[in-house]
């Protein structure tokens, strides 16, 4: 497996456009969740998702973020309309939930909102 | 919220040097696991000790657990410029739903 996979690497945006990060899970992961770090404040968690299904939104800081996963090989993260302060580094990670396992993370997004 | 809480925020040693990292949590757990970043990547596994451990090796990495005071630590053995990184904890909270919480991390600096 060539491991989760997200795009685009970069991203740079003018302040009030519409952001669409992308990732594609490990096959056979029934998690998946959002991330995004900033030297501020961290590695944040946005949403995760089990089997497709949103688990848990509460870290979504606005109603500008959306996430979907329409199926089990890729999940979206939406920023409408984008602002400066979200400028950051994105990551997906994703893991297959049993006793003792691990998450693993793609290399992130990096989006800078200008 | 964190439930991990990494001390210190970081550290610059020189190599052959041991590293130590600490790590604190508020909650019980089924395992605690550690993580690298390098600049501009992203997080890696590096090694999973379950709640009822105390202390595991791999390699250069030999981690510890302490239940009773809900800490662990990550030593780094005869460290080697390549080991210049982020280092995060994260807890697997009993009943999280296959969520991990992450501590803010160490940022080590080993200097040649």
């Amino acid at each position: 497996d060539a491991g989760v996979i997200q795009s685009p690497r970069h991203e740079v945006t003018e302040m009030g456009q519409e952001v669409t990060l992308r990732c594609k899970p490990i096959s056979g992961h029934d998690y998946l969740f959002w991330y995004r770090q900033t030297m501020m404040r961290g590695l944040e968690l946005l949403i995760y998702f089990n089997n497709n299904v949103p688990i848990d939104d509460s870290g979504m800081p606005e109603d500008r973020f959306s996430a979907k996963m329409p199926n089990a090989s890729f999940s979206t993260l939406k920023i409408q309309p984008s602002e400066p302060r979200d400028s950051a580094v994105y990551f997906c990670a994703s893991r297959f939930w049993a006793a003792n396992t691990e998450a693993f993370f793609g290399q992130g997004t990096r989006l800078t909102v200008v | 919220s964190q439930q991990g809480e990494e001390d210190p925020q970081a550290l610059s040693i020189q190599e052959g040097e041991n590293a130590t990292m600490n790590c604190s949590y508020k909650t019980s757990i089924n395992n605690l696991q550690w993580y690298r970043q390098n600049s501009g990547r992203g997080l890696v596994h590096l090694i999973l000790i379950r709640s009822n451990e105390r202390e595991k090796h791999s390699g250069r990495l030999r981690v510890t657990l302490d239940t009773s005071k809900k800490s662990s630590s990550l030593l780094i053995t005869a460290s080697r410029a390549a080991d210049t990184a982020s280092y995060f904890c994260a807890t697997d909270a009993e009943g999280s739903q296959g969520n991990l919480i992450f501590g803010k991390g160490t940022k080590l600096s080993v200097k040649p």
